[in-house]
């Protein structure tokens, strides 16, 4: 049961645009999302992350959205740069018998073109 | 530099051949983690511990085991593996044992004939 949901599975966006990848989540428990970038043949590396408490978070060109009544988070990032092309992990935790496992979305390839 | 190790990278093996796959960190971090990727089912936690000799099961334990005998170190292990077992493998490891964000090795890509 996929409690992380990235619905897109790729992304286009042009150099110099706006990246917009979302996410959304089913577990009311959630309290703090974390976005991880990974591109091929290296581990996933983390991004940006927010707390519940919050409802954006700003790093430099990336930005970090969460609505919690809708159960859905968002990754900004602007301007787009070629760079940027990866894959974009959107998790979720709570604490739970398992600890703050980390679940995560099946990710969105964000392809950005010069 | 801080980082989390793996190995080996890349390994091709037969069914029921008992294997490892070492991890090792050196941020002296308490929570150490193994996950699975899979083509359109992302990452899944195998197994978890939150300090030396306190482990317990993530999502999809069966096939694995694990061990926490050193803060560092923290083996999978694949005591019989079978083709389903076929999969990216990742280890990952964070300060906090409840929050904190997780820091990956580089993977080990496993193929189980």
């Amino acid at each position: 049961d996929q409690q992380v949901k990235q619905n897109s599975p790729s992304l286009s966006v042009q150099e110099g645009r706006i990246s917009i990848l979302n996410c959304d989540y089913t577990n009311s428990m959630f309290d703090y999302f974390l976005w991880y970038k990974k591109y091929p043949a290296e581990g996933p590396t983390f991004l940006i992350s927010i707390s519940s408490i919050k409802d954006k978070n700003e790093d430099g060109r990336f930005t970090v959205f969460l609505n919690k009544s809708a159960k859905h988070l968002s990754l900004h990032i602007v301007p787009s740069q070629p760079g940027d092309s990866a894959v974009y992990f959107c998790a979720a935790s709570a604490e739970s018998n398992s600890g703050y496992a980390l679940n995560f979305g099946k990710g969105t390839s964000l392809l950005v073109t010069p | 530099e801080a980082q989390v190790t793996q190995n080996p990278r890349y390994l091709i093996t037969v069914t029921g051949k008992k294997l490892t796959v070492t991890c090792s960190q050196n941020m002296n971090h308490e929570y150490m983690s193994w996950y699975r990727q899979d083509p359109g089912l992302g990452l899944r936690q195998i197994y978890y511990s939150m300090n030396v000799e306190v482990t317990d099961k993530g999502d999809v334990p069966e096939g694995y085991k694990v061990s926490r005998k050193e803060k560092r170190n923290f083996p999978l292990i694949l005591e019989s593996p079978s083709p389903n077992q076929t999969s990216l493998y990742f280890c990952a490891s964070r300060t906090g044992v409840w929050t904190g964000e997780l820091f990956f090795g580089e993977g080990s890509r496993l193929t189980v004939l």
